[in-house]
């Protein structure tokens, strides 16, 4: 009965590589988010999505590219992945679009060597 | 520009009372949450302020001054288990949360 899910867990692999993270959530949201949390814990938005549409992208090198096949999924592909890279990578949902308490996925470690 | 400011780190002793501060300059304010995230695995919700006043669950208890762009976590009781970090997070115009750098709390016996 998970709610948020993401796979996979961990990743670890080597610069230039694209590689994907996938999220799923099973509470009927309608918002998703992903969000990269940096070696000092700061946790920072990068995509959010409603009911599919794309409603907030921060300043992401566009080596990132989010992809929501429907409301209960929101998959981030990377390409040419770097150093900086590394990071927690966390899927979250919400109920609504506004004034809702986001529920966070397990996170996905990714490691770039 | 939006900025939330947290202590870095506060430590407390195993049923006591400890309060984390959380000041905030940001463009439009929809609402505070409170988020705690233990080592190594998500953040979790624990409290959500949009008016001014106290908001009490259990051993934990929130504040917001809009006025002052101001809030804070209380918590009572402390328990080993209280041992993590603590995030404030500001939803502001938009459906956007803005984070602060979270206050890493650790509970001695």
């Amino acid at each position: 009965d998970t709610a948020v899910s993401q796979t996979p867990k961990y990743l670890v692999t080597q610069m230039g590589n694209d590689k994907s993270i996938k999220c799923e959530q099973n509470l009927g949201h309608d918002t998703m988010y992903w969000y990269k949390q940096d070696s000092k814990k700061f946790l920072k938005i990068m995509f959010s999505y409603n009911n599919k549409e794309l409603i907030i992208n921060e300043t992401v090198p566009n080596r990132f590219s989010p992809k929501s096949p429907d409301k209960a999924h929101l998959n981030l592909h990377i390409n040419s992945l770097e150093l900086g890279d590394s990071a927690v990578y966390f899927c979250a949902s919400s109920l609504l679009q506004y004034q809702e308490t986001q529920y966070f996925g397990p996170g996905t470690r990714l490691l770039v060597l | 520009g939006q900025n939330i400011d947290q202590p870095t780190e506060m430590t407390a002793t195993e049923g006591a009372i400890v309060q984390i501060n959380c000041t905030y300059q940001t463009s439009g304010f929809n609402g505070l949450f409170w988020y705690q995230q233990h080592a190594g695995e998500a953040p979790t919700f624990l409290s959500y302020n949009v008016l001014d006043g106290l908001e009490e669950k259990g051993r934990f208890s929130s504040f917001l001054s809009r006025s002052k762009g101001y809030s804070y976590l209380l918590l009572k009781e402390l328990q080993m288990k209280d041992s993590a970090s603590y995030l404030c997070a500001v939803r502001a115009n938009t459906d956007k949360l803005i984070f602060g750098t979270g206050t890493r709390l650790q509970v001695f016996p």
